[in-house]
């Protein structure tokens, strides 16, 4: 069965404290791998998507990376507009994503 | 100008009820989509359609009918409305099918008394 799992679950950084998640996928023929941000009440925020191995996308504090098992999400020097829960989610192209149970991600400032 | 627009947005209603919720997408894209979040933020798809044709359709209660009268509009309705059914609701649209990113609505909550 197609899976994505992430991790942590939750994660509290002090403001300007660098540090990734995890998103590792067993989704057999992956497309893509896309990452959400989704804030309380809301839907989810479209950031990036990735194609390939060693490819990797960068917006504002975030990079994301992908290996043939997992995606990592990069937060550089986060800042407390940074809070929310990050969602990350797998395609095999002709299928809709399946997604991870996301990170709730806490800054303090 | 909101691209994908979902309505209502609460919705609190009793066991037993038929409710429906509306989407629509202005994007111009061939497929759209109706997730399921729990309680602990897990978002499930539910149904897929691509071009008013449903594609997917996953283990879902036959009492929740999706309808696409054109391929901007996507509506769910529930019948038969059970305490389970509580949850948020996700309308989303994409281009490309599943390759390419998919838009999400703001969600409808549903609550079941």
């Amino acid at each position: 069965e197609d899976q994505v799992t992430q991790s942590p679950e939750a994660l509290r950084l002090q403001e300007g404290e660098s540090s990734s998640l995890n998103c590792s996928y067993t989704v057999s023929g992956l497309r893509g791998l896309f990452w959400y941000r989704q804030d309380p009440g809301k839907g989810p925020e479209f950031l990036f998507t990735l194609y390939s191995a060693g490819e990797e996308k960068e917006k504002e504090r975030l990079k994301a990376t992908l290996t043939k098992k997992e995606s990592f999400l990069h937060i550089t020097a986060p800042k407390p507009e940074d809070s929310a829960t990050y969602l990350c989610a797998g395609s095999k192209g002709n299928t809709p994503l399946v997604f991870g149970k996301g990170t709730r991600l806490s800054v303090i400032a | 100008d909101t691209a994908v627009s979902q309505t209502p947005k609460y919705l609190v209603t009793q066991m037993g009820n038929d409710k429906s919720i509306k989407c629509e997408q202005n994007l111009g894209h061939d497929t759209m989509y109706w997730y399921k979040q729990d309680s602990k933020k897990f978002l499930k798809i539910m149904f897929s359609y691509n071009n008013k044709e449903l594609i997917i359709n996953e283990t879902v209660p036959n009492r929740f009918s999706p309808k696409s009268p054109d391929k901007a509009h996507l509506n769910l309705h529930i019948n038969s409305l059970e305490l389970g059914d509580s949850a948020v609701y996700f309308c989303a649209s994409s281009q490309a099918g599943g390759i390419t990113e998919a838009f999400f609505g703001q969600g409808t909550r549903l609550t079941v008394v």
